[in-house]
């Protein structure tokens, strides 16, 4: 079945730093994927929509300039939290579809804590 | 905007015992989907349903496509210890666009099975 890889799984860094999260399609071609972001019992909530070979599309209320996503191939799209303060502190999960009408497919998620 | 409505939010059980979950909403989805998460790792598909009074299984799972499309229901069946971990409803809405970034995911009902 179709895989997702984000990496890294887990990272801490310094308050002002900037962090790159990776997510991967493995086995298949994403032309779209996505990435969410989890608090600590809550459900997932969507925020940006990253397209291959064009700018991402943010959620309402998501800062553009905070968090850079790169979509620079079919199977790779990258998250970049610039600048992050700990209350960027959460868990970020990517997400792709092989086909356009099978359901997402979720990464491992990568826990990103700023100290 | 769209809601899910998921229920109950918590259930501990006993190890054998049957759960039933379920996501409501006021509005109608083209495709319901249950995912399941285990702390510090995505969401794992468990099953997808796309038709409207779609019953389907995936080992002792089985969930149900409701025939108004405004809810969906998911069963477990003599449930193990190794079912513990949060379910995830999701909705993917009328405004589909193309992409599936409306994708949207209930509140999650935390298993707890005691063995």
């Amino acid at each position: 079945g179709a895989v997702v890889s984000q990496h890294p799984s887990r990272v801490i860094c310094k308050s002002g730093t900037s962090v790159k999260i990776e997510c991967r399609s493995l086995d298949f071609q994403a032309t779209t994927m996505f990435w969410y972001r989890q608090f600590p019992k809550q459900s997932l909530m969507l925020m940006a929509t990253s397209n291959e070979g064009s700018k991402a599309t943010y959620e309402q209320g998501v800062e553009k300039d905070k968090f850079l996503i790169n979509h620079a191939s079919l199977t790779l799209s990258t998250l970049t939290v610039t600048s992050a303060h700990p209350e960027d502190s959460s868990f970020y999960i990517c997400s792709a579809k092989d086909t356009y009408n099978s359901p997402l497919h979720f990464g491992n998620g990568t826990r990103l804590t700023v100290t | 905007g769209q809601q899910l409505n998921q229920s109950p939010q918590s259930m501990f059980i006993q190890e054998g015992e049957d759960v039933s979950m379920n996501c409501t909403s006021s509005s109608i989805f083209n495709t319901w989907l249950w995912y399941k998460q285990e702390p510090g790792e995505g969401p794992v598909l468990l099953i997808a349903l796309y038709k409207a009074g779609e019953l389907t299984s995936n080992g002792r799972l089985t969930a149900q496509f409701g025939i108004t499309r405004k809810d969906s229901f998911l069963n477990i069946s003599a449930s193990i210890p190794s079912d513990v971990g949060i379910y995830f409803c999701a909705g993917l809405g009328m405004n589909y666009g193309g992409s599936q970034g409306n994708l949207i995911f209930g509140k999650g009902t935390k298993l707890s099975v005691k063995p």
